[in-house]
């Protein structure tokens, strides 16, 4: 059973078209909710860990958010360097390890 | 600085044979970890020591064994490599001691069996 779904698996978006990417988890005792940036041919990147529901953090045209049930990651105004794939994880009280989704593979043309 | 480092960075063989990866981290930090990410790009943990001591063992074949000779560095051995094992393997690390800490990852190894 998936424990963390992001949805959609790819997303077009011309520069300067805002969108937000979704991802929802099923996990019990939230430990945080993560997530990260990945390049082709490199290891994810970290951007954010969100701790409790109502929680948003920003960094430059990138905004998370958290409910009970799911996390978005809104990117406003999207540049061609945004392309990448976004991984969002979580962790479940009691445990170290980080449970990832499949990610979201974002183009941003331009 | 390189935070996370993985050796090598490209690695060709043969089914059947045995070989290493090898992960070290300048981060000071006292948990590292080994995933698998496989050709749909899906990443998932495999292994984790903190402090050289073993925490997560995820079901992975006994041909993998994790080995951290200090809390700086983590390598895999795979034994009689397997076509299914060719995957990117990244490694990761992370500071202890607090809730929420996030992972930092290494550039990983692109493993090909052929």
């Amino acid at each position: 059973e998936d424990q963390v779904t992001q949805s959609p698996e790819a997303l077009r978006l011309q520069e300067g078209e805002s969108s937000s990417l979704n991802c929802s988890y099923t996990v019990s005792g939230l430990r945080g909710l993560f997530w990260y940036r990945q390049d082709p041919g490199k290891g994810p990147e970290f951007l954010f860990t969100l701790y409790s529901a109502g929680e948003e953090k920003e960094k430059e045209r990138l905004k998370a958010t958290l409910t009970k049930k799911e996390s978005f990651l809104h990117i406003t105004a999207p540049k061609p360097e945004d392309s990448a794939t976004y991984l969002c994880a979580v962790r479940q009280g009691g445990s170290e390890k980080l449970v990832f989704g499949k990610g979201t593979k974002l183009t941003v043309n331009p | 600085d390189t935070a996370v480092s993985q050796t090598p960075k490209y690695l060709v063989t043969q089914m059947g044979n045995d070989k290493s990866i090898k992960c070290e981290q300048n981060l000071g930090h006292d948990t590292m970890y080994w995933y698998k990410q496989d050709s749909k790009k899906f990443l998932k943990i495999m292994f984790s020591y903190n402090n050289k001591e073993l925490i997560i063992n995820e079901t992975v074949p006994n041909r993998f064994s994790p080995k951290s000779p200090d809390k700086a560095h983590l390598n895999l051995h795979i034994n009689s490599l397997e076509l299914g094992d060719s995957a990117v393997y990244f490694c990761a690390s992370s500071p202890t001691g607090g809730d929420y800490n996030e992972q930092f990852f290494g550039p990983g190894t692109r493993l090909t069996v052929l």
